[in-house]
């Protein structure tokens, strides 16, 4: 059972406009969330969290906000680069599953210029 | 900032060899680390979480005598795959926790390829 969905597998924007990468839970014990991005062959590197007592973190042109009652969260990026361009996956922790980072299966994501 | 170095980057055997996937924490002490596999287009699944000087805890449908995991030290952990087969093939992934609530730091990865 996938308890953290990424539903796009990849997105493409153009450089300068906002990125807009999604995510869904199911499990409504998680308490922590995490954004991490990725380049082929390499692990992944920790871009922006937000804990469940906030609905929105920011940091420079990466936002995170985070929807409860949706399970749902969303990261913003703005404006996009075409470095930006990499795999997105987010994370999930809290309950049964505290101190441990739940995935989602990515999205792909193409800033181009 | 921390670092967390894994050898091999990738690695090719033959059916039924055994590999060994080393991850390193460089400049800090890591009491618990974590392995994760990835295969191609899906998420990274937590395998499972090892804590320096104890027993490894394996995540439900993980083969323990098949990945074994050794954390000896403060700042090394290995993989084992035994037996290895095709199926297995696959990256793998480790973490180190810096100590700090939810602070991971994922080594480059192993791209397995078996033969």
């Amino acid at each position: 059972d996938q308890q953290v969905k990424q539903n796009s597998p990849s997105l493409s924007v153009q450089e300068g406009r906002i990125s807009i990468l999604n995510c869904d839970y199911t499990n409504s014990m998680f308490d922590y969330f995490l954004w991490y991005k990725k380049y082929p062959a390499e692990g992944p590197t920790f871009l922006i969290s937000i804990s469940s007592i906030k609905d929105k973190n920011e940091d420079g042109r990466f936002t995170v906000f985070l929807n409860k009652s949706a399970k749902h969260l969303s990261l913003h990026i703005v404006p996009s680069q075409p470095g930006d361009s990499a795999v997105y996956f987010c994370a999930a922790s809290g309950g049964s599953n505290t101190g441990k980072l739940i995935f989602g299966q990515g999205t792909t994501l193409q800033v181009k210029p | 900032g921390a670092v967390v170095s894994q050898h091999p980057s990738w690695v090719i055997c033959k059916s039924g060899t055994s590999v060994k996937i080393e991850c390193r924490s460089l400049d800090f002490q890591a009491t618990t680390m974590f392995w994760y596999r990835q295969f191609p287009k899906q998420s990274l699944m937590l395998m499972a979480t090892s804590n320096e000087g104890s027993k490894a805890t394996y995540e439900q449908g993980v083969e323990k005598d098949k990945f074994l995991i050794n954390h000896a030290s403060l700042t090394l952990s290995t993989l084992t795959v035994t037996s290895a087969h095709p199926e297995d093939s696959s990256f793998y992934i480790c973490s180190a926790s810096t100590g700090h609530l939810y602070g991971y730091t994922f080594g480059s990865g192993t791209r397995l390829t078996v033969v």
